[in-house]
């Protein structure tokens, strides 16, 4: 199964975008990469995800490069309530699972004001 | 929309008792899954359920059962607590397992048990 890498932790300014990277140099061809955050103490929250062509929803864009070994979450415009856990997943197969997400520690992105 | 529930929202135990946590979706989804997660770590897969009467081990599935009885609830077990399963442990549901663009494998998570074993 594929993993990915994150930086532990991020800054950003509020109001200015916020750019996530994920490595995710062993994906295959038929795996998706999904972005989810997790805000305090609450369930995490699914942001967007993609196959190879670059996305984009009320939330937020996701950049994919063309071998697919890497992407980009971006929050255009970071308020403070951004600030959360953002998780970068490949969809995995373990075992005999189905749709289990291998969370990691994933980025802990932190809006200043 | 409720959305997934979980009840409840906190509980203590003594090492030993026992105690069932439950799950419930509103969205009609296929799929279900328990999660727990510790301090400074990521979510891992305790046992999920592809549909009504049918689960399957995730991750970590020792001193936990599952059923699933109806397809909008799925219940989580410890029959004898351990100070080791202290723990906040997530809910989630989709509607199907299987990723494409139409994020139908998208999971939504309930807000959470805080479950204290002391």
């Amino acid at each position: 199964d594929a993993k990915t890498t994150q930086p532990t932790s991020m800054d950003c300014a509020e109001g200015r975008a916020a750019n996530l990277p994920c490595n995710h140099s062993t994906i295959s061809g038929n795996e998706y990469v999904y972005w989810y955050r997790q805000i305090h103490s609450q369930g995490p929250q699914y942001i967007i995800h993609g196959l190879k062509n670059n996305e984009t929803n009320e939330m937020a864009s996701l950049i994919i490069t063309e071998d697919r070994k890497s992407s980009t979450l971006i929050l255009p415009h970071a308020t403070l309530r951004d600030t959360a856990v953002y998780y970068c997943i490949v969809n995995a197969r373990m075992g005999g699972s189905q749709g289990n997400l291998i969370f990691g520690k994933g980025t802990k992105l932190s809006v200043k004001p | 929309n409720a959305g997934v529930t979980q009840t409840p929202k906190f509980r203590v135990l003594k090492t030993g008792q026992s105690m069932t946590l439950l799950c419930a979706q509103d969205m009609n989804h296929e799929y279900m899954y328990w999660y727990r997660q510790d301090p400074g770590m990521g979510l891992r897969l305790i046992h999920y359920s592809v549909g009504e009467g049918t689960t399957a081990k995730g991750e970590v599935p020792d001193g936990y059962n599952v059923s699933r009885l109806k397809k909008q609830n799925f219940l989580l077990g410890l029959e004898s607590a351990a100070p080791s399963q202290t723990s906040v442990y997530f809910c989630a549901s989709s509607y199907s397992g299987t990723a494409n663009t139409l994020g139908l494998d998208t999971q939504y998570f309930g807000p959470g048990t805080r479950l204290t074993v002391l």
